[in-house]
């Protein structure tokens, strides 16, 4: 079973502060996925990454995908309270002949005005 | 967005009974996903289906079953619900699972198993 190891779990911070989730494994992906998650409903897609060492920015969010396809990093520039919710990593990967998702633990983050 | 509607969104049941979730989409979407989310856990797999009546078994499937009759809908049945299987379940669909591609997901039928 291929494993996304997520980190933090938990990040509370102020708002203005910087912040980076990981997501790493041991196997390789076709591409990497991050969706945001409000109490609710269920996850929305950030940004998909493709190609090792890709970087994609939106705004104040920077996405990068590692060399090898293993591992990505959200980074979040002065965040504000809105940026506030449960981020998800997921790779795509081929197992018994179809691609499916596998799914980071999360990231609960909550910036505090 | 494809417009995919779960219901029911709430329900609470005993251990024991049968309990059916239903999800359905409106995109005409190939893929579909059953996941639960629980604390510590993130999201877990359940059963998918590829096609109408063709579906296979996830990382965590002991104790559901799934059906697929139409494209559009996408069938999760708990035969004798046990306390284990309170959590949040999403579905999901999926264009083409293709690796670029978003999945979509519904808002979640939280289900409570006393």
């Amino acid at each position: 079973t291929q494993l996304l190891e997520q980190s933090p779990q938990f990040l509370s911070i102020q708002e203005g502060e910087n912040l980076t989730v990981y997501c790493n494994s041991s196997s390789v992906f076709s591409s990497l996925q991050w969706y945001r998650q409000e109490p609710g409903e269920g996850p929305v897609l950030l940004v998909t990454v493709v190609t090792g060492g890709e970087v994609k920015k939106l705004k104040r969010l920077t996405f990068q995908f590692g060399d090898a396809r293993k591992d990505s990093s959200l980074h979040i520039t002065a965040a504000q309270p809105g940026d506030t919710g449960l981020y998800l990593c997921a790779g795509a990967t081929t197992q018994g002949g179809s691609e499916k998702l596998v799914f980071g633990k999360g990231t609960k983050l909550t910036v505090n005005p | 967005d494809a417009g995919i509607t779960q219901s029911p969104r709430h329900k609470v049941t005993e251990t024991g009974t049968p309990v059916t979730l239903r999800c359905h989409q409106t995109e005409n979407h190939r893929y579909m996903y059953w996941y639960r989310q629980d604390p510590g856990h993130g999201l877990r797999l359940i059963h998918y289906s590829y096609g109408v009546k063709d579906t296979d078994k996830g990382e965590v499937s002991d104790g559901y079953s799934v059906s697929r009759s139409k494209t559009e809908d996408f069938l999760l049945t708990l035969e004798s619900a046990t306390s284990s299987q309170t959590s949040v379940y999403f579905c999901a669909t999926w264009s083409a699972a293709y690796s670029n591609q978003p999945q979509h997901f519904g808002d979640g039928t939280r289900l409570s198993i006393l």
